[in-house]
């Protein structure tokens, strides 16, 4: 069966330090990848999503970036983190194909001080 | 722009209930709407998949219906349990498109 992994569960930064979120996929190949943030009272939004390695779309320009090195791994990332950047990180994948099921890792919640 | 909407944005109801959580979504050219639930702190767990040419889905006391047509599914919970208290999202995936496109939530608390 597919598990997705999803690391670290918490993780506090302060302000203008780097960050590192990875995520990986077992038992499945060249799944789709996603990184979604949950910020209170605003919904899940889609940051980057990937269809492939070393191929990653961004949905939102910020200061984010997302990098997919194995095809079961994706990575997101900043270079400086900024008060903004906290949340709640959830990564998915799903089967390629329009018709198929998305599931969901259990989230890193972030809080930059 | 795809927006999908849920009503209530919170429910409280007694052990026993059963109760319908409502999305609703704006573009109707869909692939199909996915139902989940959320824990406090914890991921989304998937509970029910509707492709577009589907009217409903059951899963135990879980039934999802969709209505491509008027932009509307509903999730009923039959009999439901303290256990079932969470945050339930719907999500739809637009036609042409790799990505969900996500409600706010409902978030249920089911009381003893």
């Amino acid at each position: 069966s597919q598990t997705i992994h999803q690391w670290p569960a918490t993780l506090v930064q302060p302000v203008g330090s780097p960050l590192s979120l990875e995520c990986t996929v077992e038992g499945t190949s060249n799944p789709n990848l996603y990184w979604y943030r949950q910020a209170a009272g605003r919904g899940l939004q889609l940051l980057f999503y990937s269809v492939g390695i070393g191929q990653i779309s961004s949905e939102v320009p910020q200061n984010l970036s997302a990098s997919r090195p194995q095809d079961r791994q994706f990575i997101l990332s900043s270079k400086k983190l900024l008060l903004s950047d906290s949340g709640f990180y959830l990564c998915a994948w799903s089967v390629v194909g329009a018709y198929t099921e998305a599931f969901f890792g259990q989230g890193t919640r972030l809080t930059v001080v | 722009k795809q927006e999908v909407t849920q009503i209530p944005a919170a429910l409280s109801v007694p052990e026993g209930e059963n109760l319908v959580l409502n999305c609703s979504f704006t573009d109707s050219a869909i692939y199909n709407l996915q139902w989940f639930r959320q824990d406090p702190g914890k991921g989304l767990t998937s509970l029910l998949l509707i492709q577009s040419s589907q009217r409903e889905q059951t899963s135990g006391r879980l039934n999802a219906s969709l209505d491509k047509s008027s932009g509307r599914s509903t999730l009923y919970i039959a009999a439901s349990q303290p256990g079932d208290s969470a945050t339930y999202l719907c999500a739809v995936r637009p036609l042409g498109y790799s990505t969900l496109t996500f409600g706010k939530g409902t978030m249920l608390l089911v009381s003893p």
